[in-house]
């Protein structure tokens, strides 16, 4: 069985740019994570959505938005796009919102210049 | 405030015992996990602990104390492929249904 996938793996981008990650969760999941983890960090929560619908958000600007779609994958969008927010952006879904563990995708490597 | 605690860096040798410890203040609980993340690499799934006690799986093995926040990794028979970040988490039952907080991660040195 496939795990998460994520796309693309790395990317780079000019400050003020807009970026868009893509996710797709492991078949029969219907939980979806995003975390965004800088180099030697522990990953940091942004955003959670179950059933197509946003369960929480994390200590992240408006810049930041993210939504899924009827077969459960998703997208997050980052504009305006800040020196800072180069990181390892993750993924991760589960099978029931509120139980289980989650599986992480590899992750996109987003560098912003 | 939400925090999560743990060594920043630990050393030990192939075939010892290492011993992880973290300490959480969250303002709910819902659960702690334990991922190991290699690097360049996502992490991956340890174990997990919601009730008091020892959860025993192979090499690894990882305790919980809700009354004292507090949780340890217990890796038997390191090996050199060990060496990696060690990642506790808690799931905050407060902010949402599956989100983690995770702390900074102890990063394993395995030696021969």
């Amino acid at each position: 069985d496939a795990g998460v996938t994520q796309s693309p793996t790395h990317l780079i981008k000019t400050r003020g740019q807009q970026v868009t990650l893509r996710c797709s969760p492991i078949s029969g999941h219907k939980s979806v994570s995003w975390y965004q983890q800088v180099l030697g960090q522990g990953p940091q929560f942004i955003f959670q959505y179950y059933e197509k619908e946003e369960r929480g958000r994390g200590n992240f600007p408006d810049r930041f938005s993210a939504r899924q779609f009827p077969n459960y994958s998703s997208e997050l969008n980052v504009n305006a796009l800040l020196l800072g927010d180069s990181a390892l952006y993750l993924c991760a879904s589960s099978s029931a919102s509120g139980h289980y563990e989650q599986y992480f995708g590899p992750g996109t490597r987003l560098t912003v210049t | 405030g939400q925090n999560i605690d743990q060594p920043t860096e630990m050393t030990a040798t192939e075939g010892a015992i290492v011993q992880i410890n973290c300490t959480y203040q969250t303002s709910g609980f819902n659960g702690l996990f334990w991922y190991q993340q290699h690097a360049g690499e996502a992490p991956t799934f340890l174990s997990y602990n919601v009730l008091d006690g020892l959860e025993e799986k192979g090499r690894f093995s990882s305790f919980l104390s809700r009354s004292k926040g507090y949780s340890y990794l217990l890796l038997k028979e390191l090996q050199m492929k060990d060496s990696a970040s060690y990642l506790c988490a808690v799931r905050d039952q407060d902010q949402a249904g599956t989100a983690l907080i995770f702390g900074k991660g102890t990063t394993l040195s395995v030696s021969s």
